[in-house]
């Protein structure tokens, strides 16, 4: 059971490039999330999903796209990197969305750079 | 006021000490709380669930105070391990998406 796996660890890009971040989960979760972390900063909610084929807009998703195609799989995609993209991105699952029972499980996050 | 304020410390105590952080929520509807633990340029991990009751996991122990909107978190006998960025997390009922990360509150258990 590897829990929340995402890749690529690291990742340098130049302004206007695009990529997609990986994120897989096989714990049979419904509930997926995106979150960008910035120096001394909290955790933002980019993109969520309750489920296959369904995703919604969190806090910050300028910039940013998702697809959830399989339960398993959310990728992110990055279209046109800008210098503001520059973070730690993680992933992350629950199986409920419910409170108080919906703990979040974190892959070990993805370090993007945009130069 | 932000959703969810933490002093960003860092609190520096000495080994077997005993510390305790506040988390202040501003959302009075919110329905579950949880304390996160990350490691430097780690991902978070659930170091416990807040309950109205409190709670006690080995040296950690979980309080809520509702009508002061704020959670706590008491570390005693504070390990070198210990040293890590103490997440606090809120959310309202049933507001999955609606979950709120505080910025952290850093602490260095010194030798």
């Amino acid at each position: 059971n590897a829990g929340v796996t995402q890749t690529p660890k690291f990742r340098i890009l130049k302004i206007g490039q695009s990529m997609t971040l990986q994120c897989t989960q096989d714990m049979n979760h419904n509930y997926m999330y995106w979150y960008r972390q910035d120096p001394g900063m909290g955790l933002k909610l980019i993109y969520y999903s309750v489920g296959a084929g369904i995703t919604d807009k969190g806090e910050v998703p300028n910039g940013y796209n998702v697809s959830r195609s399989t339960t398993e799989d959310f990728p992110l995609r990055l279209e046109l990197a800008a210098p503001s993209q520059t973070s730690v991105y993680f992933c992350a699952s629950s199986s409920t969305g419910l409170a108080p029972y919906n703990e979040q499980f974190f892959g070990p996050g993805t370090r993007l750079t945009v130069l | 006021r932000k959703e969810v304020e933490q002093d960003p410390g860092p609190f520096n105590v000495p080994e077997g000490a005993t510390v305790a952080f506040n988390c202040t929520y501003s959302n009075s509807a919110s329905q579950s709380f949880f304390w996160y633990r990350q490691d430097c340029r780690k991902e978070p991990k659930l170091l416990m669930s807040v309950y109205s009751s409190g709670n006690e996991d080995g040296r950690f122990t979980a309080q809520l105070n509702r009508a002061s909107q704020y959670i706590s978190l008491l570390i005693r006998d504070s390990k070198l391990s210990d040293s890590a960025t103490y997440l606090c997390v809120v959310n309202p009922r049933g507001g999955y998406q609606k979950v709120t990360f505080g910025t952290g509150t850093k602490l260095q258990v010194i030798p």
